[in-house]
């Protein structure tokens, strides 16, 4: 059974940096594209950058881009954001997800439970 | 960017009564996309896949339908956990984007 555990939020200040960690199990990690979705307090989900199975392609949304980085180690089972320079509007449960294909078709076909971050001074 | 426009905003439903949730894309995004339900507290589930492809576990009773711009997701008599918030997301090119989300309660 697929599962994916998200860690690393908290609330951290304006400007500062941040790294989520996103642990799978129950399926072969380094065959499938994945994703960050966030969604802020109260609002709809908004996608947050991509990776494929062999990290090599990437992609991200306009507002995170030059700020974050998505990262993966296959050997550890393990996705990565790193959030650098953060702002108040990237407060927002944070969402991996698990794509169907090795190279992302953008279908999320698993979800974890969200870590949450705030970002406040 | 392509925008998903959903509506209604809101749907105010009973259980056993049948509902269509509506999806309109601001461009053509042949059958590129997908509905998501989102219970409160939870993180979102994949309900259906290109279109009209049911996902795995999900029952019957929701269904999809659409090509190009405007798309549909009917679900039949409304069961108690069937209210919850529905997502519509294109896949057509990036950035991939969600809808503003329809509310079902009851």
């Amino acid at each position: 059974q697929v599962q994916l555990v998200e860690s690393g939020g908290g609330v951290v200040q304006p400007g500062r940096s941040l790294r989520l960690s996103c642990g799978a199990s129950g399926f072969t990690f380094s065959n499938y594209a994945m994703h960050w979705v966030r969604q802020a307090p109260g609002k709809g989900l908004e996608w947050v950058a991509v990776i494929s199975n062999d990290g090599n392609n990437k992609n991200y949304v306009d507002p995170v881009k030059a700020r974050f980085t998505i990262s993966r180690d296959n050997s550890k089972n393990t996705l990565y954001l790193q959030m650098n320079s953060l702002r108040v509007e990237d407060t927002a449960v944070y969402y991996c997800a698990k794509d169907p294909r090795g190279h992302h078709t953008g279908t999320l076909d698993s979800w974890g439970q969200g870590s949450l971050v705030t970002v406040s001074s | 960017e392509i925008v998903l426009i959903q509506s209604p905003a809101t749907l105010s439903l009973s259980p056993g009564e049948t509902t269509t949730l509506s999806c309109r894309a601001s461009q053509s995004v042949s059958s590129y996309l997908a509905w998501y339900q989102q219970r409160p507290g939870q993180p979102p589930r994949l309900l259906i896949y290109a279109a009209s492809n049911r996902a795995a576990g999900i029952p019957a009773r929701f269904s999809g339908s659409g090509f190009g711009t405007d798309f549909t997701l009917t679900i039949s008599s409304l069961e108690p956990e069937d209210f919850a918030v529905y997502y519509c997301q294109h896949r057509s090119n990036w950035p991939y984007t969600f809808g503003q989300g329809t509310k079902l309660e009851i």
